[in-house]
C-alpha cells in the first residue's frame, strides 16, 4: 500500500521568509511525486513533480521541492514567502511499479503574514 | 484554452433524493477520476475512467455511489438516497493518460449539501 503523510496541518510564515511545507511518502517500489496547491472555492492547481533524475526539482510560482530517497521526503519549498502563497497544499505520491492510482495527503494550510 | 469543467458548482438537496454531478473533462484525456474532498480529509478517490477500459471503481464508499463516462469524454457521479455524511466537494480530473507520470488536472469542483 502506498501513503503520504503531510504532519503540519498549518504552516505560518512572515511575507519574505523562507517557507517549507513537509511531505513524507511510503510506497512498495519507486514513486512518482506531486505537489498541488488549492485555493479557496477553486480545483486543485499543479506546481510540480519529482519522476526520476535530479533531485530538486524546480516548478510553477517559485516553489521548488526536494526529493530524499533515504528519508522518503518530498518537501515543498520556497525562498520568500507571499502574501499570495497562502492556500491549502496537497502532497501525492504513486508507486511507479504496476498499477495504482494517486494517493493524496490531507493537505496544509499555509498561512503568509505581511 | 478549456479546462475541466464542473457542474452544478452548487447543490443542496434533501436527505433521501437522488443527486447527478457532471464532469466535462479536457478534450483529448483519455483518463478521468473522480475525488471526494471533505474538511480536513483531504481528497478521497471514488473512481477512475480509462479510455474504454473497465473503471476502477474501488473507492467507491457504497453501492450509493455509481459513475459512468460516456463516449469516453463527459462523466456523471450518480449519488442515490442522500445521506448527510455525503456532504463534501466531488472534485473530477483529467489526464493525457491514466496512472502515469503526467499531473491531472482538476476542475473548480460540485460542493453537494445534503440537509
Amino acid at each position: 500500500a502506498q501513503s503520504v503523510a503531510q504532519p503540519e496541518d498549518q504552516v505560518n510564515v512572515a511575507e519574505g521568509n523562507p517557507l517549507t511545507v513537509k511531505c513524507t511518502y511510503s510506497v512498495s517500489g519507486n514513486p512518482y511525486l506531486f505537489w498541488y496547491v488549492q485555493y479557496p472555492n477553486r480545483g486543485l492547481q499543479f506546481l510540480l513533480k519529482y519522476i526520476t533524475g535530479d533531485n530538486l526539482v524546480k516548478g510553477s510560482y517559485g516553489f521548488e521541492a526536494e526529493f530524499n530517497k533515504s528519508q522518503t521526503s518530498f518537501h515543498l519549498k520556497k525562498p520568500s514567502a507571499l502574501v499570495s502563497d497562502s492556500a491549502l497544499y496537497f502532497c501525492a505520491v504513486r508507486d511507479n511499479s504496476g498499477y495504482s492510482t494517486l494517493t493524496f495527503g490531507k493537505g496544509t494550510m499555509l498561512l503568509v503574514s505581511p | 484554452g478549456a479546462g475541466v469543467s464542473q457542474s452544478p458548482s452548487n447543490k443542496v438537496t434533501e436527505k433521501g433524493k437522488d443527486v447527478e454531478l457532471r464532469c466535462d473533462p479536457i478534450s483529448g484525456h483519455t483518463a478521468l477520476y473522480w475525488y471526494r474532498q471533505s474538511l480536513g480529509q483531504g481528497l478521497e478517490f471514488l473512481i477512475y475512467f480509462q479510455g474504454n477500459s473497465a473503471p476502477d471503481k474501488s473507492g467507491l464508499p457504497s453501492d450509493r455511489f455509481s459513475a459512468e463516462r460516456t463516449g469516453g469524454s463527459v462523466s456523471t457521479l450518480t449519488i442515490q438516497r442522500t445521506q448527510q455524511e455525503d456532504s463534501a466537494v466531488y472534485l473530477c480530473a483529467s489526464s493525457p493518460e491514466g496512472n502515469s507520470n503526467q499531473p491531472q488536472h482538476f476542475g473548480d469542483g460540485t460542493r453537494l449539501s445534503i440537509l
